[in-house]
Parts: structure tokens; C-alpha cells; sequence
């Protein structure tokens, strides 16, 4: 157990509609980093935010957007959703801002998403 | 851009050696290693630094060529556990507070009894 939280875990939806997944960090850590995992695919930056703010962007369609919460927990939102957007969608967390340069990411069992 | 990895997939029996590479076309700071497991989160193996420092695994060992802007990872004496999908990861930045790892193409390794 990693200490990183997400729900749902799994989650159908039909294409147009908006989804929300959720993802509390390991206490303390303050860093938030969302990835994509597509079928069979590497995992794909998407954004990070720290203490609440938004800190790096990857490959996030503009369908698609985050924010981090002032207790941490953070919330990818999805919408518009066509099927390409199925996927495993990770969340990790990290103590400090920089921690890729020393440190390991934390990552949540993620949440696989199905876009029928 | 996305470090390259080498081979994209392995299958060994129990006991076998193996070495997954990975390769940067830009400058590494620092390269992580995890391990996937099917439907699972990947797991974090090992950290190596610039200057050698070297965090993580027991088993597991790797190098780091900064000159060469690559990273290997070598398993010894391959155990069934050792299955999954192996990722490397570099960091972009040498520091700083966009800093992002980002994630190799991944190598396959199969372990059978």
C-alpha cells in the first residue's frame, strides 16, 4: 500500500459525458502528478500541481483539466470524452517539488476508465 | 522526449540474467527505475544520482552512464517475481519547480519456471 488513494477504481462511461477521478496523496506530500496509462502504452506525463498550484504540463488535452484542493486531495476532470480516452489513469505523489531529482514517486492503484 | 528502452521485451527462465537499457537524447540528472506488474501500479526500484549515489533495491543493480546519457538496469538470478514491466524515468529538469519525470518506453520481462 502506497499511501495514495484513488476512486473509483473503475469507472464506464459513454462518450460526451464528463468524469471526475479523485486522488488523496500520502500524508505529508504536497506534490500531486496525474499520468495516462492507454492499453498496453507507457505512462504519459500529464500535469502536477504543488501546495495547490499548478507546477508542470505534459501532453493534457484541453478537454481535460485538475486542480488541487487546499487539504491536498486532488480531482482530474475529463469531458467530452470519446474513445480514445480509455485508459488507466494514475495518480503519484512526492514529498517536495523538485522530487524527481532525489526522490521517488508514490504512486495510487489508479483508475481504469472505459469510454464506450 | 521519451528515453528509449532496450529490448521491448525479454522472457528468461528462473535464474537467468538480464539487462534492460535506457537511453536519453538529452541530458539525464537522475534516472529512476520501476517495476509494473500487470494491472498495478508501478513501483519504485532504485534512484541513481549524478556522482553515483545509488537508492533502492537489494537485488536489483544499475548504472549510470551521464556521458552516454544512458541508465542499465540489471537482474541477477531472475526470480518469478521479477515479472512485469519495467520503466525508466528521468527527470526534466536539473532542478526546479516544473520539474516532471518522465517515463521510458518500457521493457516486458517474463520470468517462467
Amino acid at each position: 500500500d502506497s499511501g495514495v488513494t484513488q476512486t473509483p477504481k473503475h469507472l464506464i462511461t459513454a462518450t460526451g459525458q464528463r468524469v471526475t477521478l479523485r486522488c488523496s496523496p500520502r500524508s505529508g506530500d504536497l506534490s500531486v502528478y496525474w499520468y495516462q496509462q492507454s492499453l498496453d502504452q507507457g505512462l504519459q506525463f500529464l500535469i502536477q500541481y504543488y501546495n495547490g498550484e499548478e507546477r508542470a504540463k505534459g501532453n493534457i488535452l484541453e478537454r481535460f483539466s485538475a486542480q488541487q484542493f487546499p487539504d491536498l486531495h486532488s480531482e482530474l476532470n475529463l469531458s467530452s470524452l470519446e474513445l480514445g480516452d480509455s485508459a488507466l489513469y494514475f495518480c503519484a505523489s512526492s514529498v517536495e517539488e523538485g522530487e524527481p531529482n532525489t526522490g521517488e514517486l508514490f504512486f495510487g492503484e489508479g483508475s481504469r476508465l472505459t469510454v464506450l | 522526449q521519451q528515453p528509449v528502452q532496450s529490448p521491448q521485451a525479454v522472457i528468461l527462465r528462473e535464474g537467468e540474467d538480464a539487462v534492460i537499457n535506457c537511453s536519453s537524447s538529452k541530458a539525464l540528472y537522475s534516472v529512476h527505475w520501476y517495476r509494473q506488474k500487470h494491472g498495478e501500479a508501478p513501483v519504485f526500484l532504485m534512484i541513481l544520482l549524478k556522482g553515483g549515489e545509488q537508492k533502492g533495491h537489494d537485488k536489483i543493480s544499475a548504472s549510470f552512464n551521464e556521458k552516454k546519457q544512458q541508465s542499465s538496469l540489471y537482474l541477477t538470478a531472475s526470480q518469478l517475481s521479477y515479472s512485469g514491466t519495467y520503466f525508466c524515468g528521468t527527470p526534466s529538469h536539473l532542478y526546479g519547480a516544473t520539474n516532471k519525470l518522465i517515463f521510458g518506453t518500457g521493457t516486458l520481462l517474463a520470468v517462467q519456471p
